[in-house]
């Protein structure tokens, strides 16, 4: 499969606990976005890489998320003391840019879905 | 930031039948637009997208439409399936992240 993968698929974490997920992109796409989706509604954004870089977090990402891409390749995202309003679907996605001032189109991952009790 | 707003939010068409979903956005400096289409517990996958530059593109039954005048783009599916039954999400860009509509569900009755 050469498409956007995420792991875990699902998660069942109890409030006040950390959580980690992992995104691998299409090989070679240079950007890759995290964004949440609840239920009935669209995904949101929550922060991008070009490369490695990091270049813009959403409003959305509190002090207790941070995502990590230290190679360039795959990309992590860490929610550390879980609250039950973090429960939601977190989509990962990549595109392959060549101009950076011009949107490509992008491709989802599967997503992990993480329940809070 | 973008605010873009999806219309109607259900959408049920008799097999055969066109489905029309309209969008609106709020950016105008926005100029890539794709249309994703997301089955129950499914990533939403990429169907058709166009550009500023353009008015409109067609993809076999699939169909999209810009007023950049107006800031409103539509999805137009022709010869509805069964197949088409899904939720669809319009999106709007400038050049990095995308601002989703709240998605249009389709069910297309046999």
């Amino acid at each position: 499969d050469t498409g956007v993968s995420q792991d875990p698929r699902h998660k069942i974490t109890k409030r006040g606990q950390n959580v980690t997920f992992r995104c691998d992109p299409i090989s070679e796409h240079n950007r890759l976005y995290w964004y949440r989706q609840t239920l009935g509604q669209g995904p949101e954004f929550l922060t991008y890489f070009q490369n490695e870089a990091q270049l813009e977090k959403s409003r959305l990402l509190s002090d207790r998320f941070s995502a990590e891409r230290p190679k360039g390749s795959f990309s992590t995202l860490e929610i550390q003391r879980t609250e039950q309003g973090d429960s939601a679907m977190y989509l990962c996605a990549s595109s392959s840019t060549i101009e950076t001032s011009v949107a490509y189109e992008q491709y989802f991952g599967p997503g992990t879905r993480l329940t809070v009790t | 930031g973008e605010n873009v707003e999806q219309h109607p939010s259900t959408l049920s068409v008799q097999e055969g039948d066109s489905a029309v979903i309209k969008c609106t956005y709020s950016d105008s400096a926005s100029n890539y637009f794709p249309w994703y289409k997301q089955e129950l517990g499914k990533r939403p996958q990429l169907i058709i997208d166009i550009r500023s530059n353009v008015g409109e593109k067609k993809d076999q039954r699939i169909a999209v439409t810009l007023n950049k005048t107006a800031k409103h783009f539509s999805l137009h599916i022709t010869e509805t399936q069964p197949e088409d039954s899904a939720v669809y999400f319009c999106a709007a860009s400038k050049w990095n992240k995308l601002s989703f509509g709240a998605g249009t569900t389709v069910t297309v009755r046999a």
